[in-house]
């Protein structure tokens, strides 16, 4: 069984700081995909970072970037330069290659202090 | 840009009244996907639909049904609403394959049942 691992429910940084969020997972799969998404208040779900398993560089999207460490089963995401637009709960998410389904951690409600 | 549609943004329905929640997607997508977000327990599969008619149960499909007669078109349907049905409704869509495998999310429902 595949399942997702977010252990900080809530966080909060400065504008301008860097937060690192943590993601952990478990599954036997070797080939798989990683993703980030963020969910802003009262708005819609969208993807922010994408890893693939095959991949050993890490995944970067402007302010966003992830360490990506397939042997601890460790995916956590870094947002540099934090600014209040990064307000939201963001979720990790596991797809193995093997199947049509998506696992899902319980999220991480982060919050920009100005 | 892919588009991913709900019917309602916000409904409220009486205990056992029939609940309809239509979801359309724009990219000819195969994959279609309910999920139930609720405070702490993150994303939760109801069902999910890998080609028209074809369906699966998810983690927690009691209650509910679904229907996918057109490849655009996946509806949840709640057979006698309950007041522990309440809770935001998540549609999304997703490619099979390799590459862009991500899902893409509508804007949900809230869904208040008295």
């Amino acid at each position: 069984a595949q399942t997702v691992t977010q252990s900080q429910p809530e966080m909060s940084v400065q504008e301008a700081e860097t937060v690192t969020l943590s993601c952990t997972y478990d599954t036997s799969e070797n080939n798989y995909y990683l993703f980030w998404y963020k969910q802003p208040p009262s708005r819609q779900m969208i993807l922010v970072i994408r890893q693939e398993a095959y991949k050993q560089q890490n995944a970067t999207e402007n302010r966003f970037s992830v360490n990506f460490q397939k042997a601890a089963k460790s995916f956590s995401l870094k947002i540099s330069d934090s600014q209040l637009g990064d307000t939201a709960m963001y979720f990790c998410a596991f797809h193995p290659n093997t199947g049509n389904q998506f696992y899902f951690g319980t999220g991480t409600s982060l919050t920009v202090i100005p | 840009d892919v588009k991913v549609t709900q019917s309602s943004r916000y409904l409220v329905k009486r205990t056992g009244e029939k609940v309809f929640l239509e979801c359309v997607q724009d990219m000819d997508h195969e994959n279609m996907f309910w999920y139930r977000q609720d405070p702490g327990l993150g994303l939760r599969l109801i069902y999910f639909s890998y080609d028209v008619k074809m369906k699966e149960k998810g983690d927690i499909p009691e209650g509910y049904s679904v229907s996918r007669e057109k490849k655009e078109r996946f509806s949840l349907i709640l057979e006698s609403a309950s007041t522990n049905q309440t809770s935001m409704y998540l549609c999304a869509s997703s490619f099979t394959g390799t590459g862009s495998v991500e899902q893409y999310f509508g804007p949900g429902t809230r869904l208040t049942v008295t």
